[in-house]
């Protein structure tokens, strides 16, 4: 098992250019979640999926836009990328209930390292 | 608005003592609280979790708290190894606030 797969793992651009970072769970998983880490803030979620078919915005979901798929596969999109949207960006999955009845943990892929000039 | 927060950016304590790790939350509807540990370019994973109904949790060397009325929760990690320096993140409620994070360094 692969666990939670992101790509790229860096990515360097412009100011106005776009991008999509793709994440996949092979986990069988619900939930999948889109976060942004910054120095000093933690991880905070931009968007997250229930289910297949299914989307919900997060704490910071301005500049973002979201695809769930299928449920393996839940992509992040940055339509016009700005210098504020430098930063790491972890996907994650949940089932409803994990190993040892843990509610609500979460896999998280290695990231993406995103700087935008 | 941060509805957790971990005060102690960073922590440095001696391999074999203890390490107290602390978060406090401000949303008393908050009914689960978990503890992620990361390393430097990798997700955080996880570590401990503690429902609302319990006080603590015991997982080997990592003991979560819990004090309601405070709304504080700490990790205890005895006896701390050099391995254990990461990040520690808190997080709470069903849709994942996290804390700032606090830089956990053991000495040898």
């Amino acid at each position: 098992n692969a666990g939670v797969t992101q790509t790229p793992k860096f990515q360097v651009l412009k100011t106005g250019q776009s991008m999509t970072l793709q994440c996949a769970q092979d986990m069988n998983h619900n939930s999948m979640y889109w976060y942004r880490q910054d120095p000093g803030m933690g991880l905070r979620l931009i968007y997250y999926s229930a289910s297949e078919g299914t989307t919900d915005k997060g704490e910071v979901p301005n500049g973002y836009n979201v695809s769930r798929l299928n449920k393996r596969e839940f992509s992040l999109r940055l339509e016009s990328a700005a210098p504020s949207q430098t930063s790491v960006y972890f996907c994650a999955s949940s089932g409803k209930e994990t190993l040892g009845g843990r509610r609500h943990e979460q896999f998280f892929g290695p990231g993406t390292r995103l700087t935008v000039l | 608005d941060q509805q957790v927060k971990q005060n102690s950016p960073s922590l440095s304590v001696q391999e074999g003592r203890i390490s107290i790790l602390n978060c406090d939350y401000t949303n008393s509807m908050f009914d689960y609280f978990l503890w992620y540990k990361k390393y430097p370019a990798e997700g955080p994973t996880f570590l401990i979790s503690i429902s609302s109904i319990k006080d603590k949790n015991e997982d080997g060397r990592f003991t979560v708290f819990l004090n309601k009325s405070a709304k504080h929760l700490s990790l205890h990690i005895v006896p701390s190894q050099p391995g254990d320096s990461a990040v520690y993140f808190c997080a709470a409620g069903g849709d994942m606030r996290f804390g700032a994070g606090t830089r956990l360094t053991v000495k040898p």
